[in-house]
């Protein structure tokens, strides 16, 4: 049974700083991965897609990338600002037809 | 191209009452989803539909029944509601070829 767990659950760093979030699952056969920003109240937003072929892709200073043989995907964000508060979640798809698996996320404060 | 919309927002039932929530997606995506959050649980996948006329079931389906009569509406319907459906709903899809999954804005349900 895949599972996906996320490390920490809460993180707290000062504005500018550089930080990474991770990822891991227990299956390593997974058809891609996705990461989501989720701010309180709201709906989940699709922030990265990486296909299973993939090892990285990057969308301004998100940067998020794929090890399947160690079960690992981490996010990168660069110079952190205090719009990028928000919970963020990684999903894992075991193939393309079948449901989709969540981690609990992590909680990320950036102090202003 | 409004994406994935879901009626009501909110709502507020008494123990025992039924509803139907809805989900609608204007991308003629094959794949629709249902999941509930709740705090320290993360995102469970209550049923899904990978097309038209068929729906499967996720990891917390009891209490629930979905139904995919057209290909761009999903609904949820709770029987006989329970305090423990008190949560946020979210509906979601994603194409055929498996590609990013789209969230809908959630409902949030309170029983009494």
């Amino acid at each position: 049974k895949q599972e996906v767990t996320q490390i920490p659950a809460a993180l707290s760093v000062p504005e500018g700083e550089n930080l990474v979030l991770n990822c891991s699952f227990t299956d390593s056969a997974i058809y891609n991965l996705q990461w989501f920003r989720q701010d309180p109240g709201k709906g989940l937003t699709s922030l990265l897609l990486i296909q299973s072929s993939q090892r990285e892709q990057t969308s301004g200073r998100l940067n998020a990338s794929l090890d399947k043989s160690s079960g690992r995907s981490t996010l990168y964000i660069a110079a952190s600002q205090p719009g990028d508060s928000a919970t963020y979640l990684c999903a894992v798809y075991k193939n393309r037809d079948d449901k989709i698996i969540f981690g609990k996320g992590t909680r990320l404060h950036i102090l202003p | 191209n409004a994406g994935v919309t879901q009626t009501p927002k909110f709502r507020v039932l008494k123990t025992g009452q039924s509803m139907t929530l809805l989900c609608a997606q204007d991308m003629n995506h094959e794949y629709m989803y249902w999941y509930r959050q709740d705090p320290g649980m993360g995102l469970r996948l209550i049923h899904y539909s990978v097309g038209e006329g068929t729906t499967a079931k996720g990891e917390v389906p009891d209490g629930y029944n979905v139904s995919r009569l057209k290909k761009q509406n999903f609904l949820l319907g709770l029987e006989s509601a329970a305090p423990s459906q008190t949560s946020v709903y979210f509906c979601a899809s994603r194409d055929y070829l498996g590609t990013e999954q789209y969230f809908g804005p959630g409902t949030r349900l309170t029983v009494t």
